[in-house]
Parts: structure tokens; C-alpha cells; sequence
């Protein structure tokens, strides 16, 4: 079992719709939690950064941390044609700096 | 320049080329890393630097040797690579390294790497 399980897609959406990505994992010591987005030819960017359990919104992107269910979440509002990219989450325990990633998710959104 | 910066931008080498990759990042940070992207998997960590000093290789093969001069620059030579070993190439860096709970990592765009 993959320590970290996300569906790689693709996942394709009309413009404006409300888009739900997102990552299960098995090691209950992950406390830190991010999104990237990457775009075709570009290296990642981090897009969320939480810890813990609960919600982080900025702007139209909102992720959840559910820990109990060992589930993370990213939403986006009002999907646009820009948001198209592979959306990768990463994970961390308490100690240190490597990180644990997912295989990504292609989200495309059509105008 | 700003951020993390990568050259070259695409290599493509046959299995008995050396080469170098190149990684500058400009945001003064401490801990810098090289990870592996193949399609349809993980991003693989390679190898991460804590200033200057290497604390992790992750059981990558001798054919890849990492080098660290300073805080600012990571290269990774390549030698004798094998097809399998086309991927892209990622650097990234943090401004604090080990044991820094908050730490985030900043990448650069990448080497497209193919080995014929």
C-alpha cells in the first residue's frame, strides 16, 4: 500500500464549476499538509500549506484535513481555464523536512 | 533572477555521457533538494542538503553524485545513465532544513532528461 493514495485523473470540468481533489494516506504521524499545483513544463508551486486537522481558505481554494479519516481535501470555487494543472499533495511528520507526495492529479477546465 | 533557477532546461545524453545539472536558488535559504519525476508516479526524493552538508540520500544509485559548494548552488553529475533514468529533474529549496516543523519547499522548473 502506497503511503500516500491520489487519483492521477484526468479529471475534466466545465468552467465555473466547484472542483474536489483529493489524497488518503496511511501514516497517522503525517502532521503537516500541502497542495502544489504544477503546470505542464513548470516545476511545482505551493498553493496550501495547513497543519493539522481543519480548514484553510485563500481565496477560491479551500483544503480540509480530516486526520481522523486519514483524508485531505483541496476545493476550488469558480473552476477557470487557468486552474488546468496537475494538483500534487505532500504530507509531513513533525520531525525533519521530506516531504511525502502524491502522484498528482490532472485537472483540465473547459471553457 | 529570482526564485529557484535550473539549467539546462532539457539534456538529452547517451548512456555513456557525463553531464552536470545545475540548481541556484536566490531566496537564502538553507536546505536544498533533488528529487526524481516519472510519469504517473511520486515525485522521489534523491537527495537533501542541510547547509551544505548532505543528510539524506535515499538510496539513489552511484551513478547520480550529488555536490553542494555552497548554500546557493546544487548540482547533481551524471554518469553512465541508464534509459530508465529519463525523468525530469527537480531542485528545491527551504529556508530553515532540519528539524524545522514549518519548513516549505520552493522548486525550480525542472531538467527534462532523456537518456538514449
Amino acid at each position: 500500500q502506497k503511503e500516500v493514495e491520489q487519483d492521477p485523473g484526468p479529471l475534466s470540468v466545465p468552467e465555473g464549476a466547484i472542483v474536489s481533489l483529493n489524497c488518503t494516506y496511511s501514516n497517522s504521524a503525517f502532521q503537516y499538509f500541502m497542495w502544489y499545483r504544477q503546470y505542464s513544463r513548470k516545476g511545482p508551486e505551493l498553493l496550501m500549506y495547513t497543519y493539522s486537522s481543519g480548514n484553510k481558505e485563500d481565496g477560491r481554494f479551500t483544503a480540509q484535513v480530516d486526520k481522523s479519516s486519514k483524508y485531505i481535501s483541496l476545493f476550488i470555487r469558480d473552476s477557470q481555464p487557468s486552474d488546468s494543472a496537475t494538483y500534487l499533495c505532500a504530507m509531513k511528520t513533525g520531525g525533519g523536512n521530506k516531504l511525502t507526495f502524491g502522484t498528482g492529479t490532472q485537472l483540465k477546465v473547459e471553457l | 533572477e529570482t526564485g529557484v533557477t535550473q539549467t539546462p532546461r532539457h539534456l538529452v545524453m547517451g548512456m555513456t555521457n557525463k553531464k552536470s545539472l545545475k540548481c541556484e536558488q536566490h531566496l537564502g535559504h538553507n536546505a536544498m533538494y533533488w528529487y526524481k519525476q516519472s510519469a504517473k508516479k511520486p515525485l522521489e526524493l534523491m537527495f537533501v542538503y542541510n547547509f551544505k552538508e548532505q543528510t539524506e540520500n535515499n538510496s539513489v544509485p552511484s551513478r547520480f553524485s550529488p555536490e553542494c559548494p555552497n548554500s546557493s548552488h546544487l548540482f547533481l553529475h551524471l554518469h553512465t545513465l541508464q534509459p530508465e533514468d529519463s525523468a525530469l529533474y527537480l531542485c528545491a529549496s527551504s529556508p530553515e532544513g532540519l528539524a524545522a516543523s514549518t519548513d516549505t519547499q520552493y522548486f525550480g522548473p525542472g531538467t527534462r532528461l532523456t537518456v538514449l
